[in-house]
């Protein structure tokens, strides 16, 4: 079984501070896990993927995430937030449920960011 | 430019009344999947296929349906067995190759019941 635990479901910067949105997985096998960010009435997009070639990924616009498998986290920052960041993030993992490939994801309850100018 | 293009983008459903979202993707992805979204509950696995004339059923199936004749298409049909459709839609695409590539998304079609 997998799961995925997003620790705030909003969170708050002003424009030009950090940001970081939190997130804690379970997998019984070795997961993937993504990031995807969503902006109001859109699909979701892409941000960054980890497959377990490094522990430190670097996605789109500035973004990157590292795994700590010690910590089952997978957390999300930026160094300095721009206004076009908010929007909803959900953090997703993929894993080898009951040895298919069929790539079942399971997605965390997203964490809304709200800039502030 | 490839990519997923759900239709229409918003949709209206009488009582007692079935309605069909359109999904069409141009990536060549064997794999496809309908996802609901509820404000605060994530995204909800209905149906997904891995392949042409194969599907199977998600998380929350009770009163959908889906067919996949062709590899680019992927519709999906709510029921009027379907008390609560009131939701976002979304549709996505896969290669199957591996469980670690990610899924691509359209724009979703939100419905709503008159």
């Amino acid at each position: 079984a997998q799961s995925v635990t997003q620790l705030d479901s909003h969170v708050s910067v002003s424009e030009g501070t950090p940001v970081l949105l939190r997130c804690n997985y379970s997998s019984s096998y070795s997961p993937s896990l993504f990031w995807y960010v969503q902006h109001p009435n859109k699909g979701l997009q892409l941000l960054l993927k980890y497959t377990s070639a490094a522990t430190l990924v670097k996605g789109i616009n500035g973004f990157e995430a590292e795994f700590k498998k010690s910590e089952t986290s997978f957390h999300l920052t930026k160094p300095s937030a721009h206004m076009s960041d908010a929007a909803e993030y959900f953090c997703v993992v993929s894993g080898r449920a009951g040895g298919t490939s069929y790539g079942k994801l399971t997605f965390g309850q997203g964490t809304i960011l709200t800039v502030h100018p | 430019d490839g990519g997923i293009t759900q239709s229409p983008k918003y949709l209206f459903r009488k009582e007692g009344q079935n309605v069909t979202l359109s999904c069409e993707q141009n990536l060549n992805h064997d794999a496809m999947y309908w996802y609901r979204q509820d404000p605060g509950q994530g995204l909800r696995l209905i149906y997904y296929s891995q392949i042409v004339n194969d599907f199977q059923k998600g998380d929350i199936a009770e009163g959908y349906s889906v067919s996949r004749e062709k590899k680019e298409s992927f519709p999906l049909t709510v029921t009027s067995a379907q008390k609560n459709p009131t939701a976002f839609y979304l549709c996505a695409s896969r290669i199957t190759r591996g469980f670690n590539q990610p899924q691509h998304f359209g724009d979703g079609t939100r419905l709503s019941i008159l």
